[in-house]
């Protein structure tokens, strides 16, 4: 298997614009994650899906992120407008079953607003 | 809330021994697990402990007491290649996602 495949792997955008980072998970993967990294907040959860249904979304900043997961192998995190403060490093992981023991990331997206 | 604590820097030499602390506050708990990131990296799995006791992988052992709220990750027979951030992170509960520490920082010098 690949692993879990992102694209893109980086992205330079103007404020304003909108993003869309993509995602497929390993393939059998019930459960899959978007993490946001940055220096200052360390990897933070966004979302959590299980059988392609949200599970967690609690980590979500703000209404500008939303997050889609219309099949079991294809997920998209989409920021609408960008603002510079989203910049940062978007991984997304999925593991095999419902808990998540054992989590596979992928390479991530490292997104620049600028 | 839920708060893990773990050193944000520690440095060794090669051949030498490293125990990385974790320490944990959450609402509830089902297991604490161990990343590896290098840099420009994505993080990869290291180990999972679910109970008390030790799980060894190799070089890499991972240690948890659910009584203490901790946990240490511990390397031996370091190698130049070790050099990369570890972080702990936890499950609080069945069917959750891992909540991340901020990282351990661990350079490995000749």
């Amino acid at each position: 298997d690949a692993g879990v495949i992102q694209s893109p792997r980086h992205e330079v955008t103007e404020m304003g614009q909108e993003v869309t980072l993509r995602c497929k998970p390993i393939s059998g993967h019930n459960s899959l994650f978007w993490y946001r990294q940055t220096m200052m907040r360390g990897l933070e959860l966004l979302i959590y899906f299980n059988n392609n249904v949200p599970i967690d979304d609690s980590g979500m900043p703000e209404d500008r992120f939303s997050a889609k997961m219309p099949n079991a192998s294809f997920s998209t995190l989409k920021i609408q407008p960008s603002e510079p403060r989203d910049s940062a490093v978007y991984f997304c992981a999925s593991s095999p079953g419902r808990d998540q023991t054992e989590a596979f990331f992928g390479q991530g997206t490292r997104l620049t607003v600028v | 809330g839920q708060s893990l604590e773990q050193p944000s820097e520690v440095t060794a030499v090669e051949g030498a021994i490293v125990q990385i602390n974790c320490t944990y506050q959450t609402s509830g708990f089902y297991g604490l697990s161990w990343y590896q990131q290098h840099d420009g990296g994505a993080p990869t799995f290291l180990s999972y402990n679910g109970l008390d006791g030790l799980e060894e992988t190799g070089r890499f052992s991972s240690f948890l007491s659910r009584s203490d709220s901790y946990g240490y990750l511990l390397l031996q027979e370091l190698q130049m290649k070790d050099s990369a951030s570890y972080f702990c992170a936890v499950l609080h509960q069945a069917g959750t996602a891992l909540i991340f520490g901020k990282g351990t920082t661990l350079s490995v010098s000749s």
